[in-house]
């Protein structure tokens, strides 16, 4: 079955740095989907890349799928207190409601 | 448009004991998912839910286990359990092929 591999497992970052967490599949993607998880609390939808080679901005948030669609990343500028918690991205199962998780970025950040 | 619910959200068993958690979807939703984190193994998917079907199921024994009702409420149950079935379950929502999941707050069940 498809793998997925994300890097760092762990990023702490000084605020006001960027940094960048990357999602690698073993196989070609339809699409993958970022979640944010904030500790104590549950994982929460962020973007849907569908395009080879797409790249979405969200304020200080940049998503890239990559264009062989085996790989996306995340790349947050400028890094705030917000910005902690978990960050995953999922690959589509071959139902609606079944997506594999990858392991997480965890990220924190120190003022 | 109010968001996933799960009840009850905190749970204390003991080994052997079985457990029914219940998860209300978003208005709408007929896909109900359900997951397992723990800090080991990370999120899993146990299994989905349409229509009152089960569509999809995870890599889990059978002592898992759930239902969904025509209202789209689903329940899912675990028998005998386990130290190792303390987790948070997570049980999500979606309206689509490929929509994104809306997830609720979890049940954190911690089996003694």
């Amino acid at each position: 079955g498809q793998q997925v591999m994300q890097i760092p497992q762990y990023q702490h970052v000084q605020e006001g740095e960027d940094f960048t967490t990357y999602c690698n599949s073993s196989t070609t993607l339809s699409n993958i989907q970022w979640y944010k998880q904030r500790p104590g609390g549950h994982p929460v939808f962020l973007i849907q890349l569908v395009k080879s080679g797409e790249v979405k901005k969200q304020k200080r948030l940049t998503f890239q799928f990559g264009e062989a669609k085996k790989n996306s990343s995340l790349h947050i500028t400028a890094t705030q207190t917000t910005d902690v918690g978990t960050y995953f991205c999922t690959l589509p199962g071959d139902s609606w409601g079944k997506l594999q998780f990858g392991a997480g970025t965890q990220v924190v950040v120190t003022p | 448009k109010a968001g996933v619910t799960q009840t009850p959200r905190y749970l204390i068993k003991t080994r052997g004991q079985q457990v029914t958690l219940s998860c209300s979807p978003i208005s709408g939703h007929r896909s109900v998912s359900w997951y397992q984190q723990t800090p080991g193994q990370g999120l899993q998917f146990l299994f989905e839910y349409f229509s009152e079907t089960q569509r999809n199921k995870g890599n889990f024994p059978g002592r898992f286990s759930g239902r969904q009702f025509s209202n789209s409420r689903s329940e899912m149950n675990v028998s005998t359990l386990e130290l190792g079935d303390s987790a948070l379950y997570l049980c999500a929502s979606s309206n689509g092929p490929a929509n994104e999941q809306f997830f609720g707050p979890g049940t954190r069940l911690t089996v003694l």
